[in-house]
């Protein structure tokens, strides 16, 4: 099975600065990537998939890079409605496995 | 719009059994994969069990095989999850997911939970 992990486990950002999230893989997964957004009591929120596709009505702010075992979330400015915990996931196989995540702060 | 909306969640005993339920609405359900995804309480996400879009195509993590089975009924636009042999370690919010347009693998729709809590 293959065990995805992010870094940082938690992230403090002061609004409007550049947010880089990290998340690898055990082996390749090629470009079978994509990342979640979840503010507290909600469901995730699907942000890219293929590992740099936008899902429909994200907006540009978030970017997503990387293919094989490396993978980033960009957020280029972070909005106050951004902080969050933020999850990647692996559909290359079955299981697929979510990463333990991110969780961005306020500074 | 997209609407996934759970039910069945409770309070159950250690060994008890439970059945969730989604139903779908604002798609064609039949076109698409589901699965169940859960987040114990504090913790971060765990996909559970898939099911194709006729039904005859399922997968379950390691640590519920044998124990859940997914079903859906496609006429009624539904999908579920029924539990069986409980145990602590099964308390959590249980999502109805969506997956993307077939074959995809990532989901694109979550319903807003409905929580199982496994306690004497």
């Amino acid at each position: 099975e293959i065990v995805m992990t992010q870094s940082p486990a938690t992230l403090s950002v002061s609004p409007g600065e550049r947010a880089t999230l990290s998340c690898r893989a055990s082996q390749s997964v090629r470009s079978n990537l994509g990342w979640y957004q979840q503010k507290a009591g909600q469901a995730p929120r699907l942000l890219i998939y293929a590992a740099s596709t936008r899902a429909t009505g994200i907006p540009a702010r978030f970017s997503g890079s990387g293919s094989g075992t490396e993978f980033t979330l960009t957020i280029s400015s972070l909005q106050s409605e951004d902080f969050a915990v933020y999850y990647c996931q692996h559909f290359n196989e079955w299981p697929v496995a979510f990463g333990g995540g991110t969780k961005v702060e306020i500074k | 719009q997209v609407q996934l909306v759970e039910s069945g969640g409770g309070l159950v005993k250690p060994g008890g059994s439970l059945r969730l339920s989604c139903v779908a609405s604002g798609f064609s359900f039949s076109d698409y994969y589901m699965s169940w995804i859960r987040q114990a309480p504090g913790k971060g996400l765990e996909w559970v069990s898939y099911s194709r879009s006729s039904g005859s195509t399922k997968y379950y993590a390691d640590s519920v095989e044998g124990r859940f089975t997914i079903s859906r009924d496609n006429a009624k636009n539904s999908l579920y999850l029924q539990m069986n042999s409980l145990r602590a370690e099964d308390t959590a919010v249980y999502y109805c997911v969506r997956e993307g347009p077939a074959p995809s693998g990532w989901f694109d729709h979550w319903g807003q939970g409905t929580l199982v809590t496994v306690s004497s």
